[in-house]
């Protein structure tokens, strides 16, 4: 198993500009979730997913769109790029939240200029 | 809205030492409590998961115990060693058991 995918590992945008972070599980995972990690700070929750079809927002969530149309993939959109979303992205999936583990994956490191 | 604290924010120590990191969480009604280890770099990697029925959780070198009544959590890490430095984050979810709120981390440093 690949376990937890993102791509791309960095990025650098423009402000005002779009662009779509991609994250993949291979676990069959109902659960999956986006989180931005800033310096000193811990993970604060994006987005979450509870299976395909079915998205609602976390702590932070203006300026950041979500889909969820398979299992496997659930993307992460910023329709246009501020500076203040300049951040690292992780990703996580779960089979059960109330019981189970997060795996993440590896990053996503986003600078807007 | 729930809010988790970590202290120290980091913590150097030398090799061989038994360490406690600690976790404190405003709100009680948590469905579970995760450790979490963080290398520079890269992603999260589960370390415990103790339900909130449960009052303690060991791996390893590694024990973990749940208070919840009183909002706490601690990581107790047994004889350090340099490959345990890293950064230790702990996150509870809460009225919404979808919802995972997370600390700021203790940074680790173990001296050899």
């Amino acid at each position: 198993n690949a376990g937890v995918t993102q791509t791309p590992k960095f990025q650098v945008l423009k402000t005002g500009q779009s662009m779509t972070l991609q994250c993949a599980q291979d676990m069959n995972h109902e659960y999956m979730s986006w989180y931005r990690q800033d310096p000193g700070m811990g993970l604060r929750l994006i987005h979450y997913s509870v299976g395909a079809g079915i998205t609602d927002q976390g702590e932070v969530p203006n300026g950041y769109n979500v889909s969820r149309s398979t299992t496997e993939d659930f993307p992460l959109r910023l329709l246009s790029a501020a500076p203040s979303q300049t951040s690292v992205y992780f990703c996580a999936s779960s089979q059960q939240t109330d019981t189970d583990t997060q795996y993440f994956g590896p990053g996503t490191r986003l600078t807007v200029l | 809205k729930q809010e988790v604290t970590q202290i120290p924010a980091a913590l150097s120590v030398p090799e061989g030492e038994n360490l406690v990191l600690n976790c404190s969480f405003t709100d009680s009604a948590i469905y579970n409590l995760q450790w979490f280890r963080q290398d520079p770099g890269k992603g999260l990697t589960s370390l415990l998961l103790i339900q909130s029925s449960q009052r303690e959780q060991t791996s390893g070198r590694l024990n973990a115990s749940l208070d919840k009544s009183s909002g706490r959590s601690t990581l107790y890490i047994a004889a350090s060693q340099p490959g345990d430095s890293a950064t230790y984050l702990c996150a509870v979810n809460g009225d919404n058991f979808n919802k995972f709120y997370f600390g700021s981390g203790t940074k680790l440093n173990v001296k050899p």
